[in-house]
């Protein structure tokens, strides 16, 4: 069954405090590894996709890595507007979920002043 | 490019009564998708169109939800009887290319 664990749950940052978020995944056939950041009271708002391991993308403070069981979302030197959580998702070829988004639960990122 | 809208916004409802969403995709995207987030998990797909077609709807629970897509565009979801675990913000997505997904507001439904 494809499945996708991300981690901290919750993670709380002074401004300019580097991190990185974790995506842990199983999944059938990988065709793709989205995030999305989703703030209170709105839809997820695309971000990334990876289609391989080895590949990273950028943009702004943040960039995406993907290995052959996770990804990273790396932030770097946070400002306040970054507060909001982050979605993981897989794609995969096979199965049940062939061409469906498996979403993990997120982690809430809130960055303090 | 517009986004995708939802409506209506919020929604209030007893145990046992119906309701319905709305959902206008963006112009030229053929994929819409419905998917019914619970307060701290991620999205759940519940139902994938194609064009006017239904690719998917292995999880919608089709003793009380339904839904269509007319003519390709605006598609609307429907829950009836609604219980109180239905409680949940309904999303649309569309897409254009097979992988991204694009999401409009919401619906959040409370059912008492």
């Amino acid at each position: 069954e494809d499945q996708v664990t991300q981690s901290p749950e919750a993670l709380r940052l002074q401004e300019g405090e580097s991190s990185s978020l974790n995506c842990s995944y199983t999944v059938s056939g990988l065709r793709g590894l989205f995030w999305y950041r989703q703030d209170p009271g709105k839809g997820p708002e695309f971000l990334f996709t990876l289609y391989s391991a080895g590949e990273e993308k950028e943009k702004e403070r943040l960039k995406a890595t993907l290995t052959k069981k996770e990804s990273f979302l790396h932030i770097t030197a946070p400002k306040p507007e970054d507060s909001a959580t982050y979605l993981c998702a897989v794609q995969g070829s096979y199965g049940g979920s062939q061409g469906n988004l498996i979403f993990g639960k997120g982690t809430k990122l809130s960055v303090k002043p | 490019e517009a986004g995708v809208a939802q409506s209506p916004r919020y929604k209030i409802i007893e145990k046992r009564q119906s309701v319905a969403f709305w959902c206008n995709p963006i112009s030229g995207h053929a994929t819409l998708y419905w998917y019914q987030q619970i307060l701290g998990q991620g999205p759940k797909l519940l139902i994938q169109f194609q064009n006017n077609g239904v690719v998917d709807d292995s999880q919608l629970p089709k003793d009380r939800f339904s839904a269509e897509r007319l003519k390709g565009v605006d598609s609307t979801l429907k829950i009836q009887p609604a219980k109180l675990e239905d409680s949940a913000v309904y999303l649309c997505a569309n897409s254009f290319t097979p992988y991204e997904q694009y999401f409009g507001p919401g619906t959040r439904l409370t059912v008492t």
